[in-house]
């Protein structure tokens, strides 16, 4: 089984409309990340949480929320969204061992807003 | 100008050619570096972390100049399943936690 699970992994959505991206992980790692990628934009985070009652945002955090519903569970939601918000959205996980922070990354969810 | 930059790409390469790929940051309070390798609609996933001495696995081996800034990755007797995206990435925790990704190059091997 993966050790960083995302559902669902594809969707078409419309204009407007509220939706959720989630997360989970079984590694045991503390810290999670939502990211976007677009092309030729490279990979940009969105939200990171640190420990279960810890949110900070990230370099594009406007018309995004997330909650850690627990340390293995991390959703993103996007209130209302619109077609910009049209990307590739990545969950990753890491710990901290050595200070080095290697990443882990789900298989991702492929958004699609019309 | 970007934090993290890469080479534009695409780099189109004969099996057992050696390739090399350059990032370069522009914050000097930057603390750890790695490149990842990304398949087409795929996750990216950890290559190797970049320490100051360099390091080596197999194939790659991986350089950090602090003085310049600079990161490079260089793939040796290249293969066919080579031929990915490799992401620069770049991390720091002084004044707020900070990880950024570069852009990416794509390596095409051919045979």
């Amino acid at each position: 089984d993966a050790d960083v699970t995302q559902t669902p992994r594809n969707r078409i959505t419309k204009t407007g409309k509220r939706i959720m991206l989630e997360c989970s992980q079984t590694k045991g790692h503390d810290r999670m990340y939502w990211y976007r990628q677009d092309p030729g934009l490279g990979l940009r985070l969105i939200y990171y949480s640190f420990d279960v009652k810890d949110i900070n945002k990230g370099e594009i955090s406007d018309g995004y929320s997330v909650s850690r519903q627990a340390q293995a569970k991390f959703s993103l939601s996007l209130e209302s969204a619109i077609p910009n918000q049209t990307a590739l959205y990545f969950c990753a996980t890491s710990d901290f061992a050595g200070g080095y922070n290697e990443q882990f990354f789900g298989p991702g969810t492929r958004l699609t807003v019309l | 100008r970007k934090e993290v930059e890469q080479d534009p790409g695409p780099f189109n390469v004969p099996e057992g050619a050696t390739v090399a790929f350059n990032c370069t940051y522009s914050n000097s309070a930057s603390q750890s570096f790695f490149w990842y390798r990304q398949d087409c609609r795929k996750e990216p996933k950890l290559l190797m972390s970049v320490y100051s001495s360099g390091n080596e696995d197999g194939r790659f081996t991986a350089q950090l100049n602090r003085a310049s800034q600079y990161i490079s990755l260089l793939i040796r007797d290249s293969k066919l399943s080579d031929s990915a995206t490799y992401l620069c990435v770049v991390n720091r925790n002084t004044g707020g936690f900070k990880t950024i990704f570069g852009a990416g190059t794509r390596l095409f091997v051919k045979a």
